[in-house]
């Protein structure tokens, strides 16, 4: 079974700063990884995948992330955040299809002038 | 637009009544989803159907009910054996490789 581990439950940081996000995931074969952003009381977004081919991923609005098999970890990044990047950001992994995406607890990411 | 309608956004039920949630989608995809989500724990799967007239359950089955009669709909009865059914549920669709696409949820609120 595949896991998902987001540490850190709120980032807080200033707008214009560097934010990058951690994931760790739990498997014992190849995965499928993502990324997904919420704003308040809407669904979820794909921010970014990585199915297989280059480790570092580019997303949307800016965002992305690398996927490092030894340490198990498919950290997000964003150079510069914006007030408007305030959500909440979803780990999640499959290892075989979409019909099992485990997803992790979340991270809040808050963004202040 | 392609998309996934899910309705109402926001429902309130007493105690021991049985509610169904709608969900739609136009995307043409076979696959769709329910998940719940509660503070703190991120998106648990109920079920999930892969083609019309066939479900599986997922990690928390328990207290809910679904049918999948259409491609287009995956509607979810939350049953009065559901012990603690407040709480935020997602509806997805995907077809093949793609990744997940969501509706923008359902609110309930039981009393």
């Amino acid at each position: 079974a595949q896991s998902v581990t987001q540490l850190d439950s709120q980032v807080p940081v200033f707008e214009e700063a560097p934010v990058e996000l951690r994931c760790n995931y739990s498997s014992s074969v190849s995965v499928y990884l993502f990324w997904y952003v919420q704003y308040p009381n809407q669904g979820l977004q794909l921010l970014l995948k990585y199915l297989s081919g280059s480790t570092l991923v580019k997303g949307i609005n800016g965002f992305e992330a690398e996927f490092n098999k030894s340490q198990t970890s498919f950290h997000l990044r964003k150079p510069s955040v914006h007030i408007s990047d305030t959500a909440e950001y979803f780990c999640a992994v499959s290892a075989s299809g979409f019909q099992k995406l485990v997803f992790g607890t979340g991270t809040r990411l808050l963004v202040s002038p | 637009d392609g998309g996934i309608t899910q309705s109402p956004k926001y429902l309130f039920r007493k105690e021991g009544q049985n509610v169904t949630l709608s969900c739609e989608q136009n995307l043409n995809h076979d696959a769709m989803y329910w998940y719940r989500q509660d503070p703190g724990q991120g998106l648990r799967l109920i079920y999930y159907s892969q083609i019309v007239n066939d479900f599986q359950k997922g990690d928390i089955a328990e207290g809910y009910s679904v049918s999948r009669e259409k491609k287009e709909s995956f509607p979810l009865t939350v049953t009065s054996a559901q012990k603690n059914p407040t709480a935020f549920y997602l509806c997805a669709s995907s077809m093949g490789q793609s990744s997940l696409h969501f509706g923008n949820g359902t609110r309930l609120t039981v009393t």
